[in-house]
């Protein structure tokens, strides 16, 4: 069965500081990958989507990047966090061509 | 107006009641429809998956799509504490971007 990873858990980072979330699948090859972000009462936010090995699509401009080193890897960085970077981190993945998307356990961070 | 509206509730209702919860939204070219159950600090997981218009039932869920009033519901049937969670409806046209609900937070009392 296949099993999606996420970490770490939780992160409290200064603001200006560097970022690294990251992303790991297990039991599938070539899935489909995604970045949100979930804001208190809010709705999901794609971040980013990728469909392969450094094929990063971004969905909002903004502080933040993606990448995908590896199949089922997928890394959310940045160089210098803001205040409103704050905020429930998800990543999810899809079977290639299939629209069911299954989330990871997610990273809670707070910029202070 | 958002593409997708959900009550955001809360939602409280006692144990073994019947749960309707519901979005609406505006684009006519969504086809794909699911539900995702959210524990608190947890991840969103998938309930439910339907195509186009009709209704698919699964235990003591049951979705319903009605495209021609752009209108899903979901319903859990005799729903239990372990069911108080933020439902989150979601959609997409074909592609990559699912468009999701705010959720709706229930809470069912033992």
């Amino acid at each position: 069965s296949q099993t999606i990873h996420q970490w770490p858990a939780t992160l409290v980072q200064p603001v200006g500081s560097p970022l690294s979330l990251e992303c790991t699948v297990e039991g599938t090859s070539n899935p489909n990958l995604y970045w949100y972000r979930q804001a208190a009462g809010r709705g999901l936010q794609l971040l980013f989507y990728s469909v392969g090995i450094g094929q990063i699509s971004s969905e909002v401009p903004q502080n933040l990047s993606a990448s995908r080193p590896q199949d089922r890897q997928f890394i959310l960085s940045s160089k210098k966090l803001l205040l409103s970077d704050s905020g429930f981190y998800l990543c999810a993945w899809s079977p290639g061509g299939m629209e069911t998307q299954y989330f990871g356990p997610g990273t809670r961070l707070l910029v202070l | 107006q958002k593409e997708v509206e959900q009550d955001p509730g809360p939602l409280s209702v006692p144990e073994g009641a019947i749960v309707s919860l519901n979005c609406t939204y505006s684009n006519s070219a969504f086809q794909y429809f699911m539900w995702y159950r959210q524990y608190s600090r947890k991840g969103p997981e998938l309930l439910m998956y339907t195509y186009s218009s009709g209704n698919k039932e699964d235990g003591r869920f049951t979705a319903q799509v009605d495209k021609s009033s752009k209108y899903i519901s979901l319903f859990i049937r005799d729903s239990q504490p372990s069911d108080s969670a933020t439902y989150l409806c979601a959609m997409l046209t074909g592609g990559f971007k699912t468009i999701f609900g705010a959720g709706t937070r229930l809470f069912v009392k033992a």
